[in-house]
């Protein structure tokens, strides 16, 4: 079963902050990020393997809450290169439906 | 480059036809993963490999659908007797050592069109 997201679509200002979150019905016993630009392949972001992990991967950091079955990904201060379709998926490489985020100047 | 290279980029069939696209690996990686994307959508599993073994097939949706890997390195995507509800982006994905909780390296995909 996929993974739901949420917000389906955010814009932000450059510098601006955002939240995406992905959550899950079923056990999440780990969680993986990427980002898609559009035309482009998905880039790996990061992978969150126990509860209550977080990573950092520049201004984008995640975390994972094993218990309520749901990760967030955080961006701050963001930035133009920072716009693309940002997807979730658990440990059986099902992906949610995606963010689309863009960022203006 | 040493990127995951897939072909044709682009490939245009009647309904009924069959098509093989084409993945080839980042170099020495043992999983190889295949996806179909449809617009808007996320990738969608289709199958997995480990070397040559096809470990997990559970996402191919229905027995049209082929998947191959023989020596453990270029695979091929089959599609037999194609339907326009075939139509979409087909990602290869590889990473280095095997399992899933690993980061993967997609390909540019193949856009399949069946007409």
């Amino acid at each position: 079963q996929q993974p739901v997201q949420s917000p389906q679509a955010v814009i932000l200002r450059e510098g601006e902050d955002a939240v995406i979150n992905c959550s899950s019905s079923k056990a999440l016993y780990s969680v993986h990020w990427y980002r898609q630009k559009h035309g482009e392949a998905p880039v790996f972001l990061m992978i969150l393997l126990k509860g209550g992990e977080q990573k950092g991967h520049e201004k984008i950091s995640a975390s994972f809450n094993e218990k309520k079955q749901q990760s967030s990904l955080y961006l701050t201060a963001s930035q133009l290169s920072y716009s693309g379709t940002y997807f979730c998926g658990n440990a059986n490489m099902r992906f949610g439906a995606g963010t689309r985020l863009t960022v203006k100047p | 480059g040493a990127g995951v290279s897939q072909s044709p980029r682009y490939k245009v069939a009647k309904r009924g036809q069959d098509v093989a696209l084409r993945c080839d690996p980042i170099s020495g990686h043992v999983s190889l993963f295949w996806y179909q994307q449809a617009l808007g959508q996320g990738p969608e599993f289709l199958t997995y490999f480990q070397n040559e073994a096809q470990l997990d097939k559970s996402g191919l949706p229905s027995d049209r659908f082929f998947a191959e890997r023989p020596e453990g390195s270029v695979s091929t995507l089959k599609i037999q007797r194609t339907q326009q509800e075939d139509s979409a982006v087909y990602l290869c994905a590889s990473s280095l050592v095997g399992g899933y909780n690993q980061p993967q390296h997609f390909g540019d995909g193949t856009r399949l069109s069946i007409l």
